[in-house]
């Protein structure tokens, strides 16, 4: 079982359209973090949420922290083709001590 | 500011060898973490080490080691090799505290044949 659980699995789009993925699970976590990897490629860091209720902009990204701090989700409005990647939540589990874990993550194509 | 370095980035090996892969964290950064990620288990967490010592350690067997040198630059060692462990090695270089936030070098694509 996943500490950190992302929905969908996969995402398969246009080139315009919006689309939102998910990170949840039942623990609390002092911050959590959004990276994106593309193919071959190591994960590249977007975001850090750390207090709950916040939402943070990245261009045409916006990520929310759930106001317990048990789940997250990024929104992105008008895909483009260069979104295309897999995308993956990260958090410290509780008493976790620097030992961060990762969600499966969620793989989006855009199509143009 | 140079970012994380692994190499070698491909490596091809023969089962029952053993293979070195070498990961430079970020300058001042003293945690380096080694993961390995398959298309079906996903990122998998393997050890961690800070200051020379290893400080976390995932569920993997022994042929899976590592270490670390004093000047912060890392290595992980998989010894007796079984096709099984042909994945992308990913090596990051983290900042500590409670808001950690670990920043991945491009790998190493490992294939046993």
């Amino acid at each position: 079982t996943q500490l950190l659980e992302q929905s969908p699995q996969f995402l398969s789009i246009q080139e315009g359209e919006n689309l939102t993925v998910y990170c949840n699970s039942s623990s609390v976590f002092s911050s959590l973090q959004w990276y994106r990897q593309e193919p071959g490629e190591g994960p590249v860091l977007l975001v850090t949420v750390v207090t709950g209720g916040e939402v943070k902009k990245l261009k045409r990204l916006t990520f929310q922290f759930g106001d317990a701090r048990k789940d997250s989700s990024l929104h992105i409005t008008a895909a483009q083709p260069g979104d295309t990647g897999l995308y993956l939540c990260a958090a410290l589990p509780p008493g976790g001590y620097n030992k961060l874990i990762f969600g499966a993550g969620t793989r989006l194509a855009v199509h143009p | 500011k140079a970012g994380v370095t692994q190499t070698p980035r491909y490596l091809i090996k023969t089962r029952g060898q053993q293979v070195t892969l070498s990961c430079s964290p970020i300058s001042g950064h003293r945690s380096v973490s080694w993961y390995q990620q398959t298309p079906g288990q996903g990122l998998q967490f393997l050890f961690e080490y800070f200051s020379e010592t290893q400080r976390n350690k995932g569920n993997f067997p022994g042929r899976f080691s590592g270490r670390q040198f004093s000047n912060s630059r890392s290595e992980m060692n998989v010894s007796t090799l079984e096709l099984g462990d042909s994945a992308l090695y990913l090596c990051a270089s983290k900042t500590q505290g409670t808001n950690t936030e670990a920043f991945f070098g491009q790998g190493t694509r490992l294939t046993v044949v």
